[in-house]
């Protein structure tokens, strides 16, 4: 069955570095795309950014520009979301979800993966 | 700050009819972009209700509707059962900040 597994909890210092893994499976990975989502204690749900499997083209959140990078491992089917200068406010869980496209524009997330705690506190 | 604005929530018993509208502006909805729906139950992460306005995905019961109409789209939930309280989230694009995903601020669906 289709599904995306993601790396375990992380707990970190403020201006550390994250990164979280989420690999696929029961598909052609790099037939879809990979978007990462986050979700603050108590909040809703925040788009991070999407990356291409195919190509490795990225669209970044414009407030994580300078800060996140997504990439991915085709040899493996796996996606990595990397988060710099962590602060408090990026306490969090994130998940990642296959993207499917019908257009520009035009997407939504059909399989989603249960989601990777990171705190940050000193 | 989410550009697709929610009720923080709605309440209905069982068996009765509620609807969670989902505005936004000439840069998302209202410029042509689906809005697809997201169901949270507490404590698990989000999964795919409703995709390109209308459609359910194999397996989402059809008392799920969405329409979607100018600026705005709806989630209409028929025949409300206690297994439906959750939180639920629209999501589009928008054409504005070099293009990105969005996500609604959130609906929390209690069954009384």
């Amino acid at each position: 069955q289709v599904q995306l597994v993601q790396s375990g909890a992380e707990v970190k210092k403020p201006g550390a570095s994250v990164k979280v893994s989420c690999k696929a499976s029961g598909y052609t990975f790099t037939s879809y795309g990979i978007s990462w989502v986050r979700q603050a204690p108590g909040q809703g749900l925040e788009w991070m950014g999407w990356i291409s499997a195919y190509n490795g083209n990225t669209n970044y959140a414009q407030k994580l520009q300078g800060r996140v990078t997504m990439t991915t491992d085709t040899s493996t089917s796996t996606a990595y979301m990397e988060l710099r200068s962590l602060r408090s406010d990026d306490t969090a869980v994130y998940y990642c979800a296959r993207e499917y496209s019908y257009g520009y524009g035009f997407y939504y997330m059909d399989v989603w993966g249960k989601g990777t705690t990171v705190t940050v506190s000193s | 700050q989410s550009v697709l604005t929610q009720p923080p929530s709605v309440s209905g018993a069982p068996g009765q009819r509620v609807t969670i509208s989902c505005t936004g502006s000439s840069s998302n909805i209202g410029a042509g972009y689906d809005v697809h729906w997201y169901q949270q139950l507490p404590g698990t992460a989000p999964k795919l209700l409703i995709y390109g306005n209308s459609n359910r995905p194999s397996g989402v019961p059809d008392r799920f509707s969405g329409s979607k109409s100018g600026t705005s789209a709806s989630l209409a939930i028929t025949g409300l059962q206690a297994e439906d309280e959750a939180d639920y989230y629209c999501q589009s694009y928008d054409s504005s900040l070099s293009g990105s995903g969005v996500f609604g601020t959130g609906t929390k669906v209690t069954v009384l």
